[in-house]
């Protein structure tokens, strides 16, 4: 079945570790995205990435990079982790850059502890 | 920039009753608005959306919903609700360059038997 992939689907991290989000998706399409979903606060965008080879800011960048190296993978890295990344990520594409549905995956729960 | 508020975070309905969200926006231009349901450990699926024209809008699920200028807001409707409708619902609003979409804090939907 077409779609995203993440993963892992849950983990507990310890403080100051590395951490790398995987995401795939099978569907060519240009656009991708990751967001954070926190209790009362919705969906918040960290990066995206209108293309392969490009990539930019959301809302909440600080801490976590990106690249996207070609069309299907969109890895989501925290370089340290902190308690404060405890969440659930997102991983999401459209077929381009402009205004249009967004398709998620399942989402990866991250606990830092 | 733009913002979604969704004023109930919690909302219990008996099944076959009507229901309403509320979603209010902000924004300066016309925006693009969308619902999305959340179901428990799921990524996000969209419902319906508004780009233009007629402000009554015809979704999945047998869901709708309408924009109201004057009101800034697109409040997401269905005249009987079923037990598989318990979910989390988010409205979000699309501008400016890219796909970039802000979401408000979501309404959780409790249904009673």
């Amino acid at each position: 079945i077409a779609g995203i992939t993440q993963a892992p689907t849950s983990q507990i991290l310890a403080a100051g570790r590395r951490m790398t989000l995987r995401c795939t998706q099978d569907m060519r399409h240009n656009a991708m995205y990751w967001y954070r979903q926190d209790l009362g606060l919705g969906l918040r965008l960290i990066h995206y990435s209108n293309t392969a080879g490009t990539t930019g800011k959301g809302e909440v960048p600080d801490g976590y990079s990106v690249s996207r190296a070609n069309t299907d993978d969109f890895p989501l890295t925290l370089a340290s982790a902190v308690p404060s990344q405890t969440s659930v990520y997102f991983c999401a594409s459209s077929r381009d850059g402009s205004i249009g549905e967004l398709f998620f995956g399942e989402g990866s729960r991250l606990t830092v502890l | 920039a733009q913002s979604v508020t969704q004023p109930d975070i919690h909302i219990t309905v008996s099944e076959g009753a009507s229901l309403e969200l509320r979603c209010n926006y902000s924004y300066g231009a016309t925006p693009y608005l969308f619902w999305y349901v959340q179901s428990p450990g799921q990524g996000l699926q969209l419902l319906l959306k508004y780009f233009s024209g007629d402000t009554l809008v015809q979704g999945i699920k047998g869901f709708e919903a309408e924009f109201k200028r004057s009101q800034s807001s697109f409040n997401l409707r269905k005249p009987s609700v079923h037990w598989s409708d318990a979910a989390e619902y988010f409205c979000a609003v699309g501008a400016g360059a890219g796909n970039m979409l802000t979401f408000g804090g979501g309404t959780r939907l409790m249904v009673k038997p």
